[in-house]
């Protein structure tokens, strides 16, 4: 397809399950990015890649937090041992980084997950 | 506080009216301003894309910044009930990668 496509749509694990979360970005966007949306709030960045290479992960709430994206193009975000606090949307994005509106991100329509 | 603030609202306004939305912000090395639009249970988006101070107009929307101020502003004229979304602001540093920092986003309902 054209746009980001993320899966699963929606989730539900119970207290403890381990998670992966999956993107695949558009075709030759080199950056692509992970962001963590509470209800009711705006998207939190957790980590970012450009090609293979994460530049920063700095928005990781933890260490049961991993992302890869080991040939530049899908990636996986793996959340271990999950918790309650971990319930939110996980939007994927990804970007050219040239052109008239540098930086723009495209956003996927995200990963409901659910821990209970 | 947060480096980006935007009130979350709810706003609800009659068709027809305009909007004005906003953020505040505090770090002065934000050099790209965006707007987002999400409807429910979608993704973010992209509106408007703003480098640096000034105005721009698209249609309906238009978009300013003052970094002065450190202020940026959304008005939306002639609002119709299909503008009824979640709007966020958003904002990055120079240069051409790295992450958008988000506001919370202003939930909008036109009412016919």
């Amino acid at each position: 397809g054209a746009g980001v496509s993320q899966s699963p749509r929606y989730k539900v694990a119970k207290r403890g399950q381990d998670v992966a979360l999956r993107c695949d970005p558009i075709s030759g966007h080199v950056s692509l990015f992970w962001y963590q949306q509470a209800l009711g709030q705006g998207p939190e960045f957790l980590t970012y890649f450009q090609n293979e290479a994460q530049l920063d992960k700095s928005g990781l709430p933890s260490d049961r937090f991993f992302a890869e994206r080991p040939e530049g193009s899908v990636s996986t975000l793996k959340i271990q041992r999950t918790q309650q606090e971990d319930s939110a949307v996980y939007l994927c994005a990804s970007s050219l980084d040239r052109g008239p509106n540098t930086g723009e991100l495209f956003f996927g329509e995200g990963s409901r997950l659910t821990v209970l | 506080q947060k480096e980006v603030e935007q009130d979350p609202g709810p706003l609800s306004v009659p068709e027809g009216a305009i909007v004005s939305l906003n953020c505040t912000y505090s770090n002065s090395a934000f050099q790209y301003f965006m707007w987002y639009r999400q409807y429910s249970r979608k993704g973010p988006e992209l509106l408007m894309y703003t480098y640096s101070s000034g105005n721009k107009e698209d249609g309906r929307f238009t978009a300013q910044v003052d970094k002065s101020s450190k202020y940026i502003s959304l008005f939306i004229r002639d609002s119709q009930p299909s503008d009824s979304a979640t709007y966020l602001c958003a904002m990055k540093k120079g240069g051409s990668q790295g992450n958008l920092i988000f506001g919370k986003g202003t939930k909008l309902s036109v009412k016919p």
